[in-house]
């Protein structure tokens, strides 16, 4: 089985501070991992995934998240938050090309503060 | 571009009626999803297809049911609503073909269906 915890249900931030959102997993085989966005009343975006490639992972809207498999995690950050930045976000594991089933975190909604 | 459609917006049930929830995506996907999103939890999975007249039990199947009569739609039927159904829906599709690249595997989201059961 595979599990996500997505450490902080809430985070606050600084308008061009650093955005930090932890995200770690349980998997019997090598992962695929995911972050997608929710913004309010819509639904979710992709915004990166990590599928053994590279462990330095680019997304949109200059969000990147690094693969630790010593750590089990997949955090994501983004060097300065954007008023834009502020929704829920979901980390998600599937267990690997093949298999789309995927389980997914709690979510951690990021505020922005102006 | 539509994307994945899901209709309604929103819906009132009393407890005991039944009611359909449409998703339809005009991506030409392949697997299609329904996920459930309660309050401060995850998404759960309902119910998916890897193709027309093919559907299978996710995480929390019971008291729905499903249908995949063509690659476009997959409905997700409630057939005696209770409360413990109040939430929001997502539907979501991905495309997947033997020896594709790893680019496809990616889940596209519709906006939702707010459901409460009273």
């Amino acid at each position: 089985a595979q599990s996500v915890t997505q450490l902080g249900s809430h985070v606050s931030v600084s308008e061009g501070a650093l955005v930090l959102l932890r995200c770690n997993y349980s998997s019997s085989v090598p992962p695929y991992l995911f972050w997608y966005v929710q913004y309010p009343n819509q639904g979710l975006q992709l915004l990166l995934k990590y599928t053994s490639a590279a462990t330095l992972v680019k997304g949109i809207n200059g969000f990147e998240a690094e693969f630790k498999k010593s750590e089990t995690s997949f955090h994501l950050t983004k060097p300065s938050a954007h008023m834009s930045d502020a929704a829920e976000y979901f980390c998600a594991v599937s267990r690997g090309f093949g298999n789309e089933k995927l389980t997914f975190g709690t979510g951690t909604r990021l505020t922005i503060i102006p | 571009n539509a994307g994945v459609t899901q209709t309604p917006k929103f819906r009132i049930l009393k407890i005991g009626q039944s009611m359909t929830l449409q998703c339809t995506q005009d991506m030409n996907h392949n697997y299609m999803y329904w996920y459930r999103q309660d309050p401060g939890m995850g998404l759960k999975l309902i119910y998916y297809s890897v193709g027309a007249g093919i559907t299978d039990k996710g995480e929390v199947p019971n008291g729905y049911n499903v249908s995949r009569s063509t690659t476009e739609d997959f409905p997700l039927r409630l057939e005696l609503a209770a409360p413990s159904q109040t939430s929001v829906y997502f539907c979501a599709s991905s495309f997947r073909s033997a020896g594709q690249g790893e680019d496809k595997n990616i889940q596209y989201f519709g906006a939702g269906t707010r459901l409460s059961v009273l």
